[in-house]
């Protein structure tokens, strides 16, 4: 049951575009999206409910579609400071037990 | 405002030993939960506590153990170890409503040998 992420990793150069893909086999009532640079803990990006909505942070942003249970992350404009492994997750219906997808390794290069 | 606190960050064991790490949340919060990170398996759901009771367990044997103070410090404890429990031990924390952004800690890295 856990979500499967696309790609599994890229390598951009700065200023270019990179959308991440996660995909649930189960039916997602939340999706979130977490950035974990490597030797530090993951930070929290967006968090998008039922309803399609988008969510925004800095130059990345992210939509979410329940019908076809996934999530796609959005990264416009990538800077350097945009490298690391982008994970996303859910809690599948407030279960409390968070389910993280198998993470997009990105790498930015000048 | 404090970030999540775990202690220590970096341990090395031998199989068959024990071990317990520590978690302390971010004043106010009320849920812990505890993750495995493996280069293979990504970010593994270990259990989450709610104001002292465990709400939800991952599928890992019963050597892997938790608990959670009054004061919302959470302990987790590993029996038995063995090599395969070579890992980075994330706990993080939230307010407990569900759907709530996580604050995660730095971890702690397990070796064992």
């Amino acid at each position: 049951q856990q979500p499967v992420q696309s790609p599994q990793a890229v390598i951009l150069r700065e200023g270019e575009d990179a959308v991440i893909n996660c995909s649930s086999s189960k039916a997602l009532y939340s999706v979130h999206w977490y950035r974990q640079k490597h030797g530090e803990a993951p930070v929290f990006l967006m968090i998008l409910l039922k309803g399609g909505e988008q969510k925004g942070h800095e130059k990345i942003s992210a939509s979410f579609n329940e019908k076809k249970q996934q999530s796609s992350l959005y990264l416009t404009a990538s800077q350097l400071s945009y490298s690391g492994t982008y994970f996303c997750g859910t809690d599948f219906s407030g279960t409390y037990k968070y389910i993280f997808g198998t993470g997009t390794r990105l790498k930015v290069l000048a | 405002k404090a970030g999540v606190t775990q202690t220590p960050r970096y341990l090395i064991k031998t199989r068959g030993q024990q071990v317990t790490l520590s978690c302390s949340p971010i004043s106010g919060h009320r849920s812990v939960s505890w993750y495995q990170q493996t280069p293979g398996q990504g970010l593994q759901f270990l259990f989450e506590y709610f104001s002292e009771t465990q709400r939800n367990k991952g599928n890992f044997p019963g050597r892997f153990s938790g608990r959670q103070f009054s004061n919302s410090r959470s302990e987790m404890n590993v029996s038995t170890l063995e090599l395969g429990d070579s890992a980075l031990y994330l706990c993080a924390s939230s307010g407990g409503q569900g759907n709530e952004k996580l604050f995660f800690g730095s971890g702690t890295q397990l070796s064992v040998l």
